[in-house]
């Protein structure tokens, strides 16, 4: 399956720690973006990369959270210092900008929960 | 106003039927649309992209486009049990990054 891969999928953790996912584009895809989504909602936007470089942060992405992308494959999303409302699923897409409509691809979610 | 707004739901249709679901949006620049697909619990899968005014079909599913009434709709025909799903409009923007609607669940009654 050569499909966007997250990790891990779920996570629970405490209010006041810190949390890193990992996600893993589809092998030729140059850009690869992170977006949150809560119950009832749809994805909202956080950040995206072209290769390695960061290009565009959401409002909503605190200075709690940080991405990294640092050889334009894999990228990591870090959340410092959780909070309750953090508790989301947080998804991430790949897509290939060369093509006609530049369709996103979704990876499984890594859903966490902040107790 | 919300920038990517679908019609409130849910929408019930009996199996066979044909459902439709819409969705406005307000930036007059955009370009490309999409249509995705989210089962109770699973990530978007991508079902759908129009570029251009009027109708793209593929299978049973069908999107129109309408950019003067910036206006995006999604016809699926011969509703199945196994459709019933939340079904999200999104939008491009010109940075790249999609811009969602809240969503629209529809159920197909057997």
């Amino acid at each position: 399956d050569t499909g966007v891969s997250q990790d891990p999928r779920h996570k629970i953790t405490k209010r006041g720690q810190n949390v890193t996912f990992r996600c893993d584009p589809i092998s030729e895809h140059n850009r690869l973006y992170w977006y949150r989504q809560t119950l009832g909602q749809g994805p909202e936007f956080l950040t995206y990369f072209q290769n390695e470089a960061q290009l565009e942060k959401s409002r909503l992405l605190s200075d709690r959270f940080s991405a990294e992308r640092p050889k334009g494959s894999f990228s990591t999303l870090e959340i410092q210092r959780t909070e309750q409302g953090d508790s989301a699923m947080y998804l991430c897409a790949s897509s290939l900008d060369r093509t006609r409509y530049n369709e996103q691809f979704f990876g499984p979610g890594t859903r966490l929960t902040v107790l | 106003q919300k920038e990517v707004e679908q019609n409130s739901g849910p929408l019930s249709v009996p199996e066979g039927a044909i459902a439709s679901l819409n969705c406005t949006y307000s930036d007059r620049v955009s370009q490309s649309f999409f249509w995705y697909r989210q089962y109770s619990g699973k990530s978007p899968e991508l079902i759908m992209s129009i570029y251009s005014n009027g109708d793209k079909e593929d299978g049973r599913f069908t999107a129109q486009l309408n950019k003067a009434s910036q206006y995006v709709s999604l016809l699926i025909r011969d509703s199945q049990p196994s459709d019933s799903a939340t079904y999200l409009c999104a939008v491009k923007s010109q940075g790249g990054k999609l811009i969602f609607g809240q969503g629209t669940e529809l159920s197909v009654k057997p």
